[in-house]
């Protein structure tokens, strides 16, 4: 079955780093791009990127653009969320989720989350 | 950037009624529209694609509609295990695949 696991989270101070990352199986993790989903404490969704199935195309929300990169590696079917310069509003569960052939696809099998605590 | 809205934001449904919820979008997103089920302390589950299509497993109780800029989410006969906060998101015209902002079914 389906399973994907985020793990790195954690509590880190404002403008330091993180690195997130998914672990995947029972599916063939090089056929399907992947996004990046966070939740704020008490607050909807909100994308934070998106990567292709290959790694060649990354997308972002403007909000985390030019301090997060998304990335993977197909050989050892995982996923990562590099968060630099990070703020208070950054504070969040932040779940990954399979997409499909194409980018332009939902998630449909997510993780169970990682916390990131922001807090100096 | 094409926005999400919800509504109601609350809805309070007795078990066995039918629910209906609402997402427009402030443009048209063609049928790329997705609907996801989120219970306390649990990752969001995908119910609905391409505004009309159910995800694998999910019960034919939920059902969705819409194309353009207007979409309803319909649960038939509410379950207990139903009474959850439901999101939209489009993923037409990207970045940003924007989620609505949600609406919880609660029990009446």
């Amino acid at each position: 079955q389906v399973h994907l696991v985020e793990s790195g989270g954690g509590v880190v101070q404002p403008g330091r780093s993180l690195r997130l990352s998914c672990a995947v199986s029972g599916f063939t993790f090089s056929n399907h791009a992947m996004h990046w989903v966070r939740q704020a404490p008490g607050k909807g969704l909100e994308w934070v990127a998106v990567i292709s199935y290959d790694g060649s195309n990354k997308y972002y929300a403007e909000s985390v653009k030019g301090r997060f990169i998304i990335s993977r590696d197909n050989s050892m079917n995982t996923l990562h969320l590099q968060m630099n310069s990070l703020r208070d509003e950054d504070a969040a569960v932040y779940y990954c989720a399979r997409g499909g052939w194409s980018i332009a696809t939902p998630g449909d099998y997510w993780g169970q989350g990682t916390l990131v605590t922001v807090s100096s | 950037e094409i926005a999400m809205t919800q509504s109601p934001a609350t809805l309070s449904v007795s078990p066995g009624e039918r629910a209906t919820v609402s997402c427009r979008a402030s443009q048209s997103v063609s049928m790329n529209l997705a609907w996801y089920q989120q219970k306390p302390g649990q990752a969001p589950r995908l119910l609905i694609y391409g505004a009309s299509t159910r995800a694998t497993g999910i019960p034919a109780r939920f059902s969705g509609s819409g194309s353009g800029t207007e979409f309803t989410l319909t649960i038939s006969s509410l379950q207990s295990e139903d009474f959850a906060v439901y999101y939209c998101q489009k993923y037409d015209n990207w970045p940003p695949f924007t989620f609505g902002p949600g609406t919880k079914v609660d029990i009446k």
